[in-house]
């Protein structure tokens, strides 16, 4: 089956930096990327989506990037906030499949 | 913008024991779905409500029921409770019948022990 993963499971940037986080899918089929950020004893809260047919997105200080070639998906977030703190979640669905969702990077942003 | 809303927000269960986690939704969404959470894992999908009437199995349906109450309301049963079972439990919903290419609207979960 297809998975999602992510290269790293915690990123600590400094506070005003941009962040990075990445992800890796494998199913070629997948035509519809999302982020998703969740804050420790809550639900995951929408942050962007991208579909196959793009290769970049942005949002309020968020940036999605698509590069379906090697199947990598990015999240870039700009001057990076204390309040941005957080599990990041990629996710992927496609050919009526239901949302993947990776396993998360965990963000902490340093004064 | 009660959203997604879930109960109970935390339960303990003893191995064996039946329960039933509820959630509703206030977005006139057509679509439910309910997940598991487990430390160092993603979200995993047990069961989805595509539309109201409609249930079908997620990717770990094993051990757990399902009803799709009305519009509204998507509930999940654990008929005996596991160890294995232990988790954190989001329901959510998206607008359209099951579409899977959109995005969803997530619970602030329940908490599940099973000793």
């Amino acid at each position: 089956g297809e998975s999602v993963g992510l290269h790293l499971p915690t990123l600590s940037v400094q506070e005003g930096d941009n962040s990075i986080i990445n992800c890796a899918y494998s199913n070629s089929a997948s035509d519809y990327f999302i982020w998703y950020k969740q804050e420790s004893g809550k639900g995951p809260q929408f942050i962007i989506d991208i579909r196959s047919n793009m290769d970049k997105r942005q949002g309020q200080r968020v940036t999605v990037l698509l590069n379906k070639t090697v199947k990598h998906l990015s999240l870039q977030i700009a001057a990076t906030q204390p309040g941005d703190s957080a599990v990041y979640f990629c996710a992927e669905s496609g050919s009526a499949r239901q949302l993947t969702f990776g396993s998360g990077t965990q963000l902490t942003v340093l004064p | 913008n009660a959203g997604v809303t879930q109960t109970p927000k935390f339960q303990v269960l003893k191995t064996g024991q039946s329960m039933t986690l509820q959630c509703a939704q206030d977005m006139n969404h057509n679509s439910m779905y309910w997940y598991r959470q487990d430390p160092g894992m993603g979200l995993r999908l047990i069961y989805y409500s595509a539309s109201e009437g409609t249930t079908d199995k997620g990717e770990v349906p094993n051990g757990y029921n399902v009803s799709r109450l009305n519009k509204r309301e998507f509930s999940l049963r654990l008929e005996s409770a596991a160890p294995s079972q232990t988790s954190v439990y989001f329901c959510a919903s998206s607008e359209y019948r099951g579409r899977s290419n959109e995005k969803l609207f997530f619970g602030s979960g329940t908490q599940l022990s099973v000793l």
